[in-house]
């Protein structure tokens, strides 16, 4: 049963990038999309972008300048980085899989999550 | 872009049916999905294409969809369920996805 576990820094100051990684576990990285959502503290999810092992990605429009994902299939890893950060950006920040980005677009499963907080 | 509405709130006693919906533009053209996130803990997905169940959730989660509103229901209610629930959606037209406000159920 796959498993994903986010790592990274809590703490990062603002106009500073954000960068987390996600290591998957029990499966392989091949023929999946991997993602990256956000919840801000007592707030909804926000979808940030995926990666599929192939590389293509996509973003969500309202953060495109800012975010970068990236896959390490040696590693089993893919990982987000956000620049520029505000405290608009502290959030507890989720990888998750999903097996189709169009068809089977759900999100499973999700990795514990990571508190990220944007602070001087 | 594409938004989702669910209520804030549903309260339900043990044993009784709760009804969550997430309302948006002619959202029976699209495939519901839905998450339960207990407090600390990740969304886990709940109910997927409207109305298929992940193995090991329990038949007490069903979902249906039509028209410009979808809904998850939990019938036979426990105080386990008490948790936030979101729906999400791909929208196709601008190829990204979509969450819903998020509804907090409150057992009794």
């Amino acid at each position: 049963q796959v498993q994903l576990q986010e790592s990274g820094p809590g703490l990062v100051k603002p106009s500073e990038t954000l960068s987390l990684t996600c290591t998957v576990a029990g499966g392989s990285i091949s023929h999946y999309y991997w993602n990256w959502i956000r919840q801000p503290p007592g707030k909804g999810l926000e979808w940030i972008g995926y990666i599929h092992y192939s590389g293509k990605i996509n973003y969500n429009p309202s953060l495109r300048s800012r975010v970068t994902i990236s896959v390490d299939t040696s590693k089993n890893q893919f990982s987000l980085k956000l620049s520029s950060v505000t405290a608009a950006d502290t959030a507890v920040y989720y990888c998750a899989r999903q097996k189709d980005a169009g068809n089977e677009n759900w999100f499973d499963p999700w990795g514990q999550g990571t508190l990220v907080t944007v602070s001087s | 872009s594409y938004v989702l509405t669910q209520p804030p709130s549903v309260s339900v006693a043990p044993g009784q049916t709760a009804r969550i919906t997430c309302g948006g533009n002619n959202i029976g053209s699209k495939s519901v999905h839905w998450y339960q996130q207990k407090p600390g803990q990740a969304p886990v997905l709940v109910v997927y294409d409207d109305s298929d169940r992940p193995s090991g959730i329990p038949d007490r989660f069903s979902g249906s969809n039509s028209g410009n509103t979808a809904t998850l229901t939990i019938s036979r209610v426990e105080a386990g369920d008490e948790a936030d629930f979101y729906c999400q959606v791909w929208d196709s037209l601008s190829d990204h996805y979509v969450f819903g406000t998020g509804t907090k159920v409150t057992v009794l």
